[in-house]
C-alpha cells in the first residue's frame, strides 16, 4: 500500500487549461512538499506546505494542504507547455519531521500540448 | 553555482557485472541521499550521511548495494552482481544543513542492466 496516493496518474491537456492534481493519505503528516520533476533531470522543489488548511501560491499554480494535514492539491491555471512534468508529492513519514527520509508518490504525469 | 552532479548519466551493464555510480554534491553541503526511481515510480530513499557518516541505509534493497562517502563530500554507491531489477535512475540529493532543509537533486544516473 502506497503512503501517498496521487491522482490523475497521467494528464494531457492544452495550453490554456486549467487542471488539479491530487496527493491523499490516510496518515497526518507535519509537513508535505511538492517537487516537478522533468524528462531527465532530478525533481525540483516547487513548495512545502506545514500548516493544516494552508494556501500557497506560486505564480500560476496554488498548493493547499488539507485541514487534517493528510492530504493536498496543486492546481494550476492557465497550463503552459512548460508546466509540463512529473508532479511529485512527498513527506517524511516520521512524527519527527526531520524531512531527511522522504517519501514519495507515484506523480502526475502532466503533458500541456501546444 | 554547480549544483549536484552525478556520473555515468548512463550506464549499460551486463547481468553480474559490477557498477559504480558518483554523486558530487553542492560544496558544503553535509548532507547528502540516495535515491532509486523506478520507471514510473516515485524516487524511493536507499541511504543517508550526514558528512562522512551513514546514519540510515536502510533502504539499501540488498546487501549488493553499498555506498560510501570517505573524505564527506563525493559520494559512491556500488552495486554489485547486478541484476535486472537494479534498472532504474539512481538519484543523489544534498542539503546544507543536517534536516529539514530544501533536498537539491542531481540528474540522475540511468542504469540497465541487460
Amino acid at each position: 500500500t502506497q503512503l501517498l496516493e496521487q491522482s490523475p496518474q497521467f494528464l494531457s491537456i492544452q495550453e490554456g487549461e486549467n487542471l488539479t492534481v491530487y496527493c491523499n493519505s490516510s496518515s497526518v503528516f507535519s509537513s508535505l512538499q511538492w517537487y516537478r520533476q522533468e524528462p531527465g533531470e532530478g525533481p525540483v522543489l516547487l513548495v512545502t506546505v506545514v500548516t493544516g488548511g494552508e494556501v500557497k501560491k506560486l505564480k500560476r499554480l496554488t498548493f493547499q494542504f488539507g485541514d487534517a494535514r493528510k492530504d493536498s492539491s496543486l492546481h494550476i491555471t492557465a497550463a503552459q507547455p512548460g508546466d509540463t512534468g512529473l508532479y511529485l508529492c512527498a513527506v517524511d513519514p516520521n512524527s519527527g519531521g526531520s524531512n531527511y527520509k522522504l517519501t514519495f508518490g507515484k506523480g502526475t504525469l502532466l503533458t500541456v500540448n501546444p | 553555482g554547480a549544483g549536484v552532479s552525478q556520473s555515468p548519466r548512463y550506464k549499460v551493464a551486463k547481468r553480474g557485472q559490477d557498477v559504480a555510480l558518483r554523486c558530487d554534491p553542492i560544496s558544503g553541503h553535509v548532507s547528502l541521499f540516495w535515491y532509486q526511481q523506478a520507471l514510473g515510480q516515485g524516487p524511493e530513499f536507499l541511504t543517508y550521511f550526514q558528512n562522512e557518516a551513514q546514519l540510515d541505509k536502510s533502504g539499501l534493497p540488498s546487501d549488493r548495494f553499498f555506498a560510501e562517502r570517505p573524505e564527506g563530500s563525493v559520494s559512491t554507491l556500488k552495486i554489485q552482481r547486478t541484476q535486472q531489477e537494479d534498472s532504474a535512475v539512481y538519484l543523489c540529493a544534498s542539503t546544507q544543513g543536517s534536516g529539514g532543509n530544501e533536498q537539491f537533486f542531481g540528474p540522475g544516473t540511468r542504469l540497465t542492466v541487460l
